[in-house]
């Protein structure tokens, strides 16, 4: 059974970089997959940030490019997402997902997420 | 970009009622669409993928339908369950949602 765990700080200042990490358990992210952010403001709905197939190969929403870098640890089994230049209106709760093989798709398998407030 | 717009925003429905959600996007995305039931405080759970398609392990009262840029998603008869708030997203250029229909009591 595929389970994803989100972690990382809950209060980041604003100008500052957020960092998150998801540790996947129950599948290697080596063997495949895409596997994505998705962040959730508060009372509001859910946006996609970015994927990461296996290879590497990234795939970023072009709103948020410029600030955002995903990244994977394989030796940990683990995704990454860094978002620089963090204003409030990044305060959102962020969520780890599975995709599938193309980088445009649905997501299957989500962690619960983690609630990250920007404030100073 | 494409844009998802789903209607209602709010619908308010009764233990047994048939249910239907409308999901549009602005060009067409043939039957690249997802459906997605979030509870509050939790995680969204994947209902029908490729428009039509029931996750496994997904009620059979869940239906999904469309193709193009007209999508709907039935709930046969709505059980306590299923007040939840109901998420469209397409994945046919990037990865887009809808802004989310909340099913209610009424």
């Amino acid at each position: 059974q595929v389970q994803l765990q989100e972690s990382g700080p809950g209060l980041v200042k604003p100008s500052e970089t957020l960092s998150l990490t998801c540790t996947v358990s129950g599948y290697s992210i080596s063997s495949g997959y895409y596997w994505g952010w998705i962040r959730q403001p508060p009372g509001k709905g859910l946006e996609w940030i970015a994927n990461i197939y296996h290879n590497g190969d990234t795939y970023y929403n072009p709103s948020l490019k410029s600030r955002v870098t995903i990244s994977l640890d394989t030796s940990k089994n683990q995704l990454s997402l860094q978002l620089s230049s963090v204003t409030v209106a990044d305060t959102a709760v962020y969520y780890c997902a599975r995709g599938g093989y193309s980088p445009t798709y649905y997501m299957d398998v989500w962690g619960k997420g983690t609630t990250v407030t920007v404030s100073s | 970009d494409i844009q998802m717009t789903q209607s209602p925003s709010t619908l308010s429905a009764s233990v047994g009622d048939r249910v239907t959600i409308t999901c549009r996007a602005s060009q067409s995305i043939s039957t690249w669409l997802a459906w997605y039931q979030q509870k509050p405080g939790k995680a969204p759970k994947l209902l029908i993928y490729k428009a039509s398609s029931l996750e496994r392990g997904v009620p059979s009262r869940f239906s999904g339908s469309g193709s193009g840029t007209e999508f709907t998603l039935t709930i046969s008869s709505l059980q306590p369950d299923d007040f939840a708030t109901y998420y469209c997203q397409q994945y046919e250029s990037y990865l887009t949602f809808g802004q989310g229909t909340k099913v209610e009591i009424k």
